[in-house]
């Protein structure tokens, strides 16, 4: 199973910050998409995860800016987060089941 | 949510010691799904261990994990020269999972 993560390296303040997460080589269908980040020299932090029936489960902390999605036709699930800041500058990553994706680095500048 | 608190920080160690790292939850985690990940620069993390003692596929002997409820404990029996990196738990068992602030293991 491979994860790839896709999207914009640099967000403006104020905007949302979307990400795509495509899976292939297999199917994740029975277990959850989670997403974690890791701002530059820290540690990891539990953004959410969604399952394949859409079901998901948020960090509290970020719950009200958050937003996944999954797209079960395409095998891709996707993360929205709105009114970003430079403390959410990181490398996002997904991962289900010990796969992880390379992670994609998010700026956060104007 | 559960916190996750490792110790110590940063374990500087020889080739060939062995390691030690702690993980302590806040509260019990439920049917010990705690994992423990390898993380070097510029790298996603590995997973290393899963249902806190079992070895993931492909992870060398020398890695085993222990604990159940609060406590949990990562052992790498010899320290390779590969093996220096940083290393994070996580739990898994409640709907809000949660990683640890991470573990540094240095060459001495």
């Amino acid at each position: 199973v491979q994860l790839q993560e896709s999207g914009p390296g640099l967000v403006k303040p104020s905007e949302t910050l979307s990400l795509t997460c495509t899976v292939s080589g297999g199917s994740i269908s029975s277990y959850s998409l989670n997403w974690i980040r890791q701002p530059p020299g820290k540690g990891l932090e539990w953004i959410g995860n969604i399952y394949y029936s859409g079901r998901t489960n948020n960090s509290p902390s970020l719950k009200s800016r958050v937003t996944m999605s999954v797209d079960t036709s395409k095998n891709q699930f996707s993360l929205r987060l709105s009114s970003v800041t430079a403390a959410d500058t990181a490398v996002y990553y997904c991962a289900s089941q010990g796969y992880w994706g390379q992670g994609t680095l998010v700026t956060v500048s104007s | 949510e559960i916190v996750l608190t490792q110790s110590p920080g940063t374990l500087s160690l020889s080739p060939g010691e062995r390691a030690t790292l702690s993980c302590r939850a806040s509260q019990s985690v439920s049917s010990n799904y705690l994992a423990w990940y390898q993380q070097k620069a510029g790298q996603a993390p590995r997973l290393l261990i899963h249902g806190a003692s079992s070895r993931a596929t492909g992870i060398p002997d020398r890695f085993s994990g222990s604990g159940s409820g609060t406590d949990f404990t990562l052992t790498i029996s010899r320290l390779e020269p590969e093996d220096f990196a940083v290393y994070y738990c996580q739990q898994y068992g409640s709907s809000v999972q949660t990683f640890g602030g991470g573990t540094k293991v240095e060459i001495k």
